[in-house]
């Protein structure tokens, strides 16, 4: 079975423009969570999506926004971008939203914004 | 969730066992203990889990203590493709809770030669 796959890998951007990150899960699964990774504050859940409907969000302004398709894939959006945005975007996936099965995680797309 | 904690970093020889402890003394009844690696600059991966007790699978065993106030993950050779930061991460189980992750700061794993 194909693992979680995210597009694009890499991404560089300049300061004020947007990005979107794309996310496919592993067939089957249908929740879809994303986090931000820095050398500063280590691995932070952004937020996770159900079933085309947001269920958690973590500590992130506005700017950052997702969305999940009928498919269950994701795309996360960041707007206006700041340098600080800078990191390793991880998505991750799971069959459900009990906490019991694991989450399953693809290679994360390392955006920099110059 | 309850708070884990990790030593920050720890050293073991190839083909050895490498044994990681992780502390997390306010884990609640329907808390599970999840452990993650993460290889440089590649996305978690996932190990192994369990509630109460010990589990063992084609890549590590995990071993909770009786009170489960503790465990141990255990790599029963390590090679040098498994120097990585290991994450223990304590996750509450119940219908709807998410799957939100809390990551700490984990323990950098040296495996040498």
């Amino acid at each position: 079975k194909a693992g979680v796959t995210q597009t694009p890998r890499y991404l560089i951007k300049t300061r004020g423009q947007q990005v979107t990150l794309s996310c496919s899960p592993i067939s089957g699964h249908r929740s879809v969570s994303w986090y931000q990774q820095t050398p500063g504050q280590g691995l932070q859940f952004l937020f996770e999506y159900f079933s085309e409907t947001q269920r958690n969000k973590g500590n992130f302004p506005g700017r950052f926004s997702g969305r999940q398709f009928s498919n269950s894939r994701s795309e996360m959006n960041v707007s206006t971008l700041e340098l600080g945005d800078s990191a390793l975007y991880l998505c991750a996936s799971s069959l459900g939203l009990a906490g019991v099965v694991p989450q399953y995680f693809g290679p994360g797309t390392r955006l920099t914004v110059l | 969730d309850a708070k884990t904690t990790q030593p920050p970093s720890m050293d073991c020889a190839e083909g050895r066992a490498a044994n990681l402890p992780c502390n997390h003394s306010t884990i609640s009844g329907n808390e599970y203990v999840y452990w993650y690696r993460q290889i440089h600059s590649q996305g978690p991966q996932y190990i192994i889990h369990g509630l109460k007790n010990n589990e063992t699978n084609e890549m590590a065993s995990l071993i909770i203590t009786e009170d489960r106030k503790s465990s141990t993950l255990i790599l029963p050779h390590a090679t040098l493709r498994d120097t990585a930061v290991y994450y223990c991460i304590v996750r509450v189980a119940k219908d709807n809770a998410g799957n939100m992750l809390t990551f700490g700061g984990g323990t950098r794993l040296m495996v040498k030669p």
